[in-house]
């Protein structure tokens, strides 16, 4: 079972408004990212947790907040979002956390709106 | 600096024909990992292939073909007997490995869009 579930699928959000897109995978994999995607354009990394702990933060802005509960689940915390920050938004998952260049598989991803 | 340069940025065909899609990358690194991605339009990327920088055997899955050259840093996915279902989005990544106890990030190309045309 090669399956990322993503929670919610589309999402419309105002500006003041806080939300949280999930993710969950049970493949066992010990690395979770989150991408942000543009219209257009290739997925950018945004976050990565290693064996549950956050490993990579791409300079992302402070009103993205991740969250790692456990190392089948993902989240990512939305507070006071842009316009700008409207995109498609893919989380995946990988194996293997040391480096080794495992396969990264992707959910379906949330196609969020913010108004 | 690590980059990927898909340089085809849109590729129509008409259905039964073969089209190869073009991937070229840069890297330091004497370890690293290429994989090809295929995002249809329901935005899900779904991975096709991995292929490490020690081996160079090519690579056929099917209708699927991959052409690893370490000498030309190319990577390029050829599809032969295309069909419909196979317009998408392709993405070619670069995995920079880190070993210092971190996962991969993947860099991606700017993808190149396959038509295929019944």
């Amino acid at each position: 079972d090669t399956e990322v579930t993503q929670t919610p699928k589309h999402l419309v959000m105002g500006m003041t408004n806080k939300k949280s897109l999930k993710c969950e995978q049970h493949m066992g994999h010990r690395a979770m990212y989150w991408y942000k995607q543009k219209a257009k354009k290739p997925p950018e990394l945004m976050f990565v947790y290693s064996y549950e702990k956050l490993s990579i933060n791409e300079s992302v802005p402070s009103r993205f907040s991740p969250e790692c509960p456990n190392s089948s689940l993902l989240n990512l915390h939305l507070h006071a979002l842009q316009p700008e920050d409207s995109a498609l938004y893919l989380c995946a998952s990988s194996q293997d956390g040391q480096g080794m260049g495992t396969e990264a598989f992707f959910g379906q991803g949330t196609r969020l709106t913010v108004v | 600096a690590q980059k990927v340069t898909q340089a085809q940025t849109e590729i129509s065909v008409v259905e039964k024909e073969d089209v190869t899609l073009d991937c070229v990358y840069e890297t330091r690194d004497t370890t690293y990992y290429l994989f090809w991605y295929k995002q249809p339009p329901s935005g899900e990327l779904v991975f096709l292939i991995r292929r490490n920088s020690f081996d160079e055997q090519n690579e056929i899955s099917g209708r699927y073909s991959w052409n690893f050259q370490k000498s030309t840093s190319s990577f390029n996915f050829t599809i032969t007997a295309s069909q419909v279902v196979d317009s998408a989005v392709y993405f070619c990544a670069l995995s920079e490995v880190n070993y210092g106890g971190a996962t991969n990030k993947l860099i991606f190309g700017t993808g190149t869009l396959l038509a295929v045309q019944p």
